[in-house]
């Protein structure tokens, strides 16, 4: 099975900030990837599929990047509505797999 | 509206059995493969099975194969998840989601608990 790792479990910013969050696959998945944002009591919203696609409707100040193992999702300038728990999930191949998440708070 | 809605979750005693249900609307159902998820409280996301379109293809995460089944009626554009011997373990919210290779949109999820 491919392992997911995210990083930072969490994460503090305040209105404004850039905010990365990385996720690590433990093989190569191509650019199977996708970041889903997900609120408390709701479910999971999908942002970013194939490392770097944007799903339709989703802000810009959303970017995802990378390829391989290694990727990376960036909001460029944090706003309210972005306080929620991210997760990568890679569809390279079954089981598909996803990190463990990154909380972002509010500073 | 694309639109997922997950039914069929409860309180089952361990070793119980029980059958979720997705409703879905809003596009042409037998094109999709379709999915579970779910989340166990306070945790984060896992993978359950996925089948295909025809229901021809079916996908299961190993500590749910032979105990979980999934189906599909595209007569009915109704996706099932039929969970057997279930463990405290198996107590979670389960999603069901549009599949290609990402998961495009979700349900609001359906709550299953274990307990005695």
């Amino acid at each position: 099975d491919i392992q997911m790792t995210q990083s930072p479990s969490s994460v503090s910013a305040s209105v404004g900030d850039r905010v990365t969050i990385t996720c690590r696959a433990s093989q190569g998945v191509s650019n199977y990837l996708a970041w889903y944002q997900q609120k408390p009591g709701k479910a999971p919203k999908l942002l970013v599929y194939a490392a770097s696609s944007l799903q339709s409707g989703v802000p810009s100040r959303f970017s995802g990047s990378g390829s391989g193992t290694d990727f990376t999702l960036t909001i460029s300038s944090l706003q309210p509505e972005d306080f929620a728990t991210y997760y990568c999930q890679q569809a390279n191949s079954f089981p598909l797999t996803f990190g463990g998440g990154t909380k972002v708070e509010i500073k | 509206e694309v639109q997922l809605v997950e039914s069929g979750g409860g309180l089952v005693q361990p070793g119980g059995s029980l059958r979720l249900s997705c409703a879905a609307s809003g596009f042409t159902f037998s094109n999709y493969a379709m999915s579970w998820v779910r989340q166990t409280p306070g945790m984060g996301l896992e993978w359950v099975s996925t089948i295909s379109g025809s229901g021809g293809s079916t996908y299961y995460a190993d500590s749910m194969k032979g105990r979980f089944t999934i189906s599909r009626d595209n007569s009915k554009n109704t996706l099932y998840l039929q969970m057997n011997s279930l463990r405290a373990e198996d107590t979670a919210v389960y999603y069901c989601a549009k599949y290609q290779r990402f998961m495009d949109v979700w349900g609001k999820g359906t709550t299953v608990t274990v307990s005695s």
